[in-house]
């Protein structure tokens, strides 16, 4: 299994809702990526999972929760979000963190707040 | 500043023609990794290639061929006799070797649009 499975593809969600975001790799990687991704831009990095522990969070709304349950799961719990967080949310995986590791990218999720 | 410059905002082509897309970066570091990553319609960030700052020799794999120069801090890609299924995004990207640095900084993008 060399894939990163992203669910659900599409979501809308008001802005008082909760939802997450879930992200799932077999490849026995030990760091997982977030990335955003707004229309027509480059991806953004949101948080960097390293060994199931949060290393890198670049300064992300409280609104966007990351969790880590295992190595293999990845999930990002949504609340209170704007329309302005409407974007593709794209998780990644690498076997390490080091700078020579590729990084596999899911499909990612379409997300509109409303 | 930007790290990675991506200078053609998009590209429009017919069937068959090659495509160069440019790419210049910028690190002060002197161990650092060069990608290139596809991304079509539906959404997914697909690897194409590899580069280490070590290795400038330049590359071919099928229709899609890569120069890379340090000389000029240039890491250009090259699709050729393009097709309609090479319509998509193209990312330049770059991770530097500096400790605790190994995230990926992305150049705007190429859109390339190959028409029938």
């Amino acid at each position: 299994d060399t894939e990163v499975t992203q669910t659900p593809k599409h979501l809308v969600m008001g802005m008082t809702n909760k939802k997450s975001l879930k992200c799932e790799q077999h490849m026995g990687h030990r760091a997982m990526y977030w990335y955003k991704q707004k229309a027509k831009k480059p991806p953004e990095l949101m948080f960097v999972y390293s060994y199931e522990k949060l290393s890198i969070n670049e300064s992300v709304p409280s609104r966007f929760s990351p969790e880590c349950p295992n190595s293999s799961l990845l999930n990002l719990h949504l609340h209170a979000l704007q329309p302005e967080d409407s974007a593709l949310y794209l998780c990644a995986s690498s076997p390490g963190t080091a700078i020579d590791y590729g990084y596999t990218f899911g499909s990612g999720t379409r997300l509109t707040v409303v | 500043a930007q790290k990675v410059t991506q200078a053609q905002t998009e590209i429009s082509v017919v069937e068959k023609e090659d495509v160069t897309l440019d790419c210049v970066y910028e690190t002060r570091d002197t161990t650092y990794y060069l990608f290139w990553y596809k991304q079509p319609p539906s959404g997914e960030l697909v690897f194409l290639i590899r580069r280490n700052s070590f290795d400038e020799q330049n590359e071919i794999s099928g229709r899609y061929s890569w120069n890379f120069q340090k000389s000029t801090s240039s890491f250009n890609f090259t699709i050729t006799a393009s097709q309609v299924v090479d319509s998509a995004v193209y990312f330049c990207a770059l991770s530097e070797g500096r400790s605790n640095d190994y995230k990926l900084s992305f150049g705007a993008g190429t859109t390339v649009t190959v028409r029938a």
